[in-house]
């Protein structure tokens, strides 16, 4: 089993820039989550796709970012205009289902540089 | 606001030791998860709690939780280097809006 896949990595761009994150979770996994981690808040979520369809993005931080699930292969998570801010590890994770009390599969995370 | 905090923020320990961190929480649960993190690396499920369980083994690993007191906590029995890493208890009202707290860094001595 592959795990979930995050792309890039390491992304360093400067301030005003897109960024698009890129998340592939485990397969037949019906949940996806987007999390922030930072020295300063830890760790948050910022949104939760069910089958695709976003339940929950009040954890997103303000219209620059946007986040999509276009099938259950893939996901996206972008930020535009970028801001020094925005600098964080961003970390996607998969479950197997929500009310099974799954457990959470992270992917090995994002780590974002906004100069 | 994180829903779980972990008690104490850093634990330095020598290999063969045991480690105990805590958890403590604010609202009503569903489970308790608690997730380790190696440096540089992604969190990975350790174990879960559910709401009418007291204690749970995997391994090297204890798990309690108290929800008379909100609390839980993580033992990892004779420790070693590879457990060094930042240990998360996680937290919730309902099955997908996970809260981490801010973990405990544990260092396991050689």
């Amino acid at each position: 089993d592959a795990g979930v896949i995050q792309s890039p990595r390491h992304e360093v761009t400067e301030m005003g820039q897109e960024v698009t994150l890129r998340c592939k979770p485990i397969s037949g996994h019906n949940s996806l989550f987007w999390y922030r981690q930072t020295m300063m808040r830890g760790l948050e979520l910022l949104i939760y796709f069910n089958n695709n369809v976003p339940i929950d993005d009040s954890g997103m931080p303000e219209d620059r970012f946007s986040a999509k699930m276009p099938n259950a292969s893939f996901s996206t998570l972008k930020i535009q205009p970028s801001e020094p801010r925005d600098s964080a590890v961003y970390f996607c994770a998969s479950s197997l289902a929500i009310g099974s009390y799954g457990e959470l599969f992270f992917g090995e995370g994002s780590r974002l540089t906004v100069l | 606001s994180q829903q779980g905090e972990e008690d104490p923020q850093a634990l330095s320990i020598q290999e063969g030791e045991n480690a105990t961190m805590n958890c403590s929480y604010k609202t009503s649960i569903n489970n308790l998860q608690w997730y380790r993190q190696n440096s540089g690396r992604g969190l990975v499920h350790l174990i879960l709690i559910r709401s009418n369980e007291r204690e749970k083994h995997s391994g090297r690993l204890r798990v309690t939780l108290d929800t008379s007191k909100k609390s839980s906590s993580l033992l990892i029995t004779a420790s070693r280097a590879a457990d060094t890493a930042s240990y998360f208890c996680a937290t919730g009202p309902n099955d997908y809006k996970l809260s981490f707290g801010a973990g405990t860094t544990v260092t396991v001595r050689a």
